[in-house]
């Protein structure tokens, strides 16, 4: 079954600091990975995409990396700031219509 | 931002009652898609088109049903709601289906 698992569910750091969120994947085939930021009560916007020849993708303070061997990618997030408390959704596609697999998310909150 | 309306943005509703959607968008993408988000869960695509009058089911298309007849819009309709249709609901829309997604600002439904 096509899957897409996100750790952790949550997340608190404080302002300032580095943290990195992690997705797993078994969606098959593959055809690229998203990451995705959704602000509360707002619609998700697209924070990086990323094909299965690339392994890492920078968008300012955020950084995906990808390893399609082991159907893993991360989202790191540098410096944090008040504004990025968020949920981020990594979402990984076959390539298709309808197999655009969303992971649940992890609901960051940077706290001063 | 990409130009996507959804109205209306919040709705509550008694069961049984029919409900419409409907998105907006100017950005004259072809491909359309409803989602709907709820805690614990991605967001699962419920239809989606790829083109005028030209659409498809996805994941959890039971009771709702859906219309394009224009390039810019795409309503979806709960033809007799249920609790259980109580939810977040998202438009995207898309260039291509490799392309990356813009999401609305959402619909808040309530089936009483």
């Amino acid at each position: 079954k096509n899957q897409v698992e996100q750790s952790p569910q949550s997340l608190i750091i404080l302002e300032g600091k580095n943290c990195t969120l992690q997705c797993n994947y078994t969606v098959s085939p593959f055809s690229n990975l998203r990451w995705y930021k959704q602000d509360t009560g707002r619609g998700p916007v697209s924070l990086t995409i990323m094909t299965f020849s690339e392994n890492t993708k920078s968008n300012g303070r955020y950084t995906a990396t990808l390893d399609a061997d082991t159907k893993q990618s991360s989202l790191h997030i540098t410096a944090s700031q008040l504004s990025d408390s968020a949920s981020y959704i990594c979402v990984v596609s076959d390539g298709s219509y309808d197999k655009v697999i969303f992971g649940p998310g992890t609901s960051l909150s940077v706290i001063p | 931002d990409a130009g996507i309306t959804q109205s209306p943005r919040h709705k509550v509703t008694e069961t049984g009652t029919p409900v419409t959607l409907r998105c907006h968008q100017t950005e004259n993408h072809r491909y359309m898609y409803w989602y709907r988000q709820d805690p614990g869960h991605g967001l699962r695509l419920i239809h989606y088109s790829y083109g005028v009058k030209d659409t498809d089911k996805g994941e959890v298309s039971d009771g709702y049903s859906v219309s394009r007849s224009k390039t810019e819009d795409f309503l979806l309709t709960l033809e007799s709601a249920t609790s259980s249709q109580t939810s977040v609901y998202f438009c995207a829309i898309s260039e291509s289906k490799f392309r990356e997604l813009f999401f609305g600002e959402g619909s808040r439904l309530t089936v009483l």
